[in-house]
């Protein structure tokens, strides 16, 4: 089955600095691969996606780049600010439509 | 993006008790899940909840122990049986809306075993 490896386990950055997490991913047949934010005591959010015939997404502050010859994408977020806080995760889903493979998550604490 | 709403938001069980978790959606969905995420730890799908038939369940849980019902479009429920200390965790209901990828996650239910 897929695997999916995310790093770092966590990530401190100060306010306005950019933040990177990457994952990897070992199912060369999966082909969407979305972020997920989770505060304290919520359910995980959407915050953006890729498809696996799209290289780069950006969404304001928010971007993520995939490489398929690779298998890794990566969660870039640029000018963060202290409510950037909180922990994310990257995901993938293959042929197996609706089961997604979690990365570990990523605890990012953005310093004022 | 669908709104996905869960009952309860959170419980305290007695052991060998079970709690039934509820998932209602405010539109019609292709598809709904049931996902695990035990404390501190990543997401895990216990089962894909099939509309008018039997769940579809992840390698390493059981219908007995995580019987699921999903009587329309918009509605599921998941049963925790004879629950044990191990099985606190937070219950996530997802949804897959019609001929869409992007998958959401409700709010969910945190459950605490005693």
């Amino acid at each position: 089955g897929e695997n999916v490896e995310q790093h770092p386990s966590t990530l401190s950055v100060q306010e306005g600095d950019s933040a990177v997490i990457k994952c990897t991913y070992s199912d060369s047949a999966s082909n969407y691969f979305p972020w997920y934010k989770q505060e304290l005591g919520k359910g995980p959010q959407l915050i953006i996606d890729i498809r696996s015939n799209v290289g780069e997404k950006k969404d304001q502050r928010i971007a993520v780049t995939l490489n398929k010859t690779a298998k890794h994408f990566s969660l870039h977020i640029t000018e963060t600010q202290p409510e950037d806080s909180a922990v994310y995760f990257c995901a993938a889903r293959g042929t197996s439509y609706g089961k997604l493979t979690f990365g570990q998550g990523t605890i990012l604490t953005v310093h004022p | 993006s669908a709104v996905i709403s869960q009952k309860p938001s959170r419980d305290i069980c007695q052991r060998g008790t079970s709690l039934t978790i509820q998932c209602q959606v405010d539109s019609q969905v292709t598809m709904m899940f049931w996902y695990r995420q035990q404390p501190g730890q990543s997401l895990t799908l216990i089962a894909t909840a099939n509309q008018g038939s039997e769940a579809t369940y992840e390698s390493g849980f059981v219908i007995d122990k995580f019987p699921i019902s999903r009587p329309n479009l918009t509605f599921s429920t998941l049963t925790v049986s004879n629950m044990s200390p191990e099985d606190s965790s937070i219950y996530l209901c997802s949804v897959i809306q019609d001929r869409g990828y992007e998958q959401y996650f409700g709010p969910g239910t945190r459950l605490t075993v005693t």
